[in-house]
């Protein structure tokens, strides 16, 4: 049960667009369509924004997308805004088990 | 809303014991987790337990010290911890499961410093 690899920064400007990845492996990810995205910021619980790869929860904006190809998974965020200045979370299912990536800390500049 | 409320973290002595709790109304029909998060790092998922209870499963590295378990008719869901080091200092949240990792709604957390 090794943590899903994502990048510990990503950063944008306002108005741009982002994409966070998220590696697993055949074990997880490759084989499973049940990767979760949560946002979480400081000082609070984390928030679901996708679910079964690209299925945004109820009332996350459409500038929140999700994708997987592979082993891998991706986070975009399109517009960039101030309020998505946070930490991000990947998350699959991996038959019985679920896994999380580090996280990656988004700096809106 | 619904809403999932922790509860039982606080001050523990290494090599102690600690039962977290967490309450909801409705719990029943859910499968139900516990995520953890120490100081400054990620989510690591903890355990989790299927609605009648009767199914549990748990992180490698913690399925020696760590047991899950729910109450639905007093609408609880607990995790009980023991042999605890400071490697166990961290903020423990409930979530609920709607499918296969989904967590769709988390409680606030609560903490537990091993020291």
């Amino acid at each position: 049960q090794s943590a899903l690899t994502q990048p510990p920064s990503a950063s944008g400007s306002p108005g741009q667009s982002v994409t966070i990845s998220c590696t697993g492996t055949n074990r997880d990810i490759g084989t499973y369509n049940f990767v979760t995205w949560y946002q979480q910021h400081p000082g609070k619980a984390p928030k679901l924004l996708i679910h079964q790869v690209a299925k945004r929860a109820s009332g996350v904006p459409e500038r929140f997308s999700g994708s997987k190809s592979g082993n891998t998974a991706y986070l975009t965020v399109a517009g960039l805004q101030a309020d998505d200045e946070a930490d991000y979370f990947c998350c699959s299912f991996a038959g019985g088990f679920k896994i999380f990536g580090g996280g990656t800390k988004l700096t809106v500049l | 809303e619904v809403q999932l409320v922790e509860s039982g973290g606080g001050w523990v002595q290494p090599g102690g014991s600690l039962r977290l709790s967490c309450e909801t109304p409705g719990l029943g029909g859910l499968w139900m987790t516990w995520v953890r998060q120490a100081p400054g790092k990620g989510l690591q998922w903890v355990a989790d337990i299927s609605p009648d209870g009767s199914e549990r499963n748990y992180a490698d590295d913690l399925r020696d010290r760590y047991t899950v378990s729910r109450d639905n008719a007093r609408n609880s869901l607990y995790l009980d911890m023991n042999s605890l080091t400071a490697d166990d200092s961290s903020i423990f949240y409930c979530a609920r499961d709607v499918g296969y990792g989904t967590f769709d709604v988390w409680g606030r957390g609560t903490v537990v410093t091993v020291s």
